[in-house]
């Protein structure tokens, strides 16, 4: 079957660097997609990947490694705002989106 | 407006009614895909339309789902004598490209959040 896995939950302090893993099985691969998504509201597309390596985009980066079937979104510089669920999907060989069950991620002051 | 953009925000319906959950898509998107999220959980692919055509349907639940985007362009999920288990927020997306081999970003609507008591 196909799985994604990530953390259902993680807490980290306003300033600081947090790391979302994300590991997958699925049938084929044509890139991986992390997205962002505040309670009550649509998931917003952050970042694509479907090279190994890391993909840096201001204060978010996402890496990959497919050998490993394994993604991690690094977040820096932390603000209240990141606040919100974090959801890793992987491009099957079908084209299909699978989703993880997405990660919530708590920033403190 | 440049987005994505579902009615009702939030729909509460009597088990056994019928509902009606509209979505439009960005202006000039061929894709159109419609999930369900269930509280907690990532979405899960429920129909993909490219213009007109229903091209998947595979994760339909059962046969109480339906869905049409008759002009290719605005796309009506109807659920009909809807269950307790319906309950979910359903999601609609939309690309760029109609190719169904395409990475294409999905941009997701705000969702229609069903209850269904």
């Amino acid at each position: 079957g196909q799985n994604i896995d990530q953390p259902t939950e993680m807490t980290a302090t306003e300033g600081a660097i947090v790391q979302i893993n994300c590991t997958y099985q699925t049938s084929g691969f044509n890139g991986l997609f992390w997205y962002q998504q505040h309670a009550g509201e649509a998931p917003t597309f952050l970042s694509y990947n479907v090279l190994d390596g890391l993909e840096e985009k201001g204060r978010f980066s996402s890496f990959l490694s497919r050998s490993k079937g394994y993604s991690y979104l690094l977040l820096k510089e932390l603000q209240m705002k990141d606040s919100a669920s974090y959801l890793c999907a992987v491009m099957d060989s079908n084209y299909q989106l699978i989703w993880g069950a997405g990660t919530k991620l708590i920033i403190k002051p | 407006g440049a987005g994505v953009s579902q009615s009702p925000r939030y729909k509460v319906a009597k088990r056994g009614q019928d509902v009606a959950l509209r979505c439009d898509p960005i202006s000039g998107h061929v894709s159109l895909f419609w999930y369900q999220q269930a509280l907690g959980q990532g979405p899960e692919f429920l129909t993909y339309f490219q213009n007109e055509a229903q091209l998947d349907k595979s994760g339909l639940p059962s046969d109480r789902f339906f869905a049409e985007r008759p002009e290719g362009s605005v796309s009506t999920l109807k659920i009909q004598r809807t269950q307790q288990e319906d309950s979910a927020v359903y999601l609609c997306a939309s690309s760029l490209t109609g190719d169904r081999a395409s990475t294409d970003t999905q941009y997701f609507g705000p969702g229609t959040r069903l209850t269904v008591l």
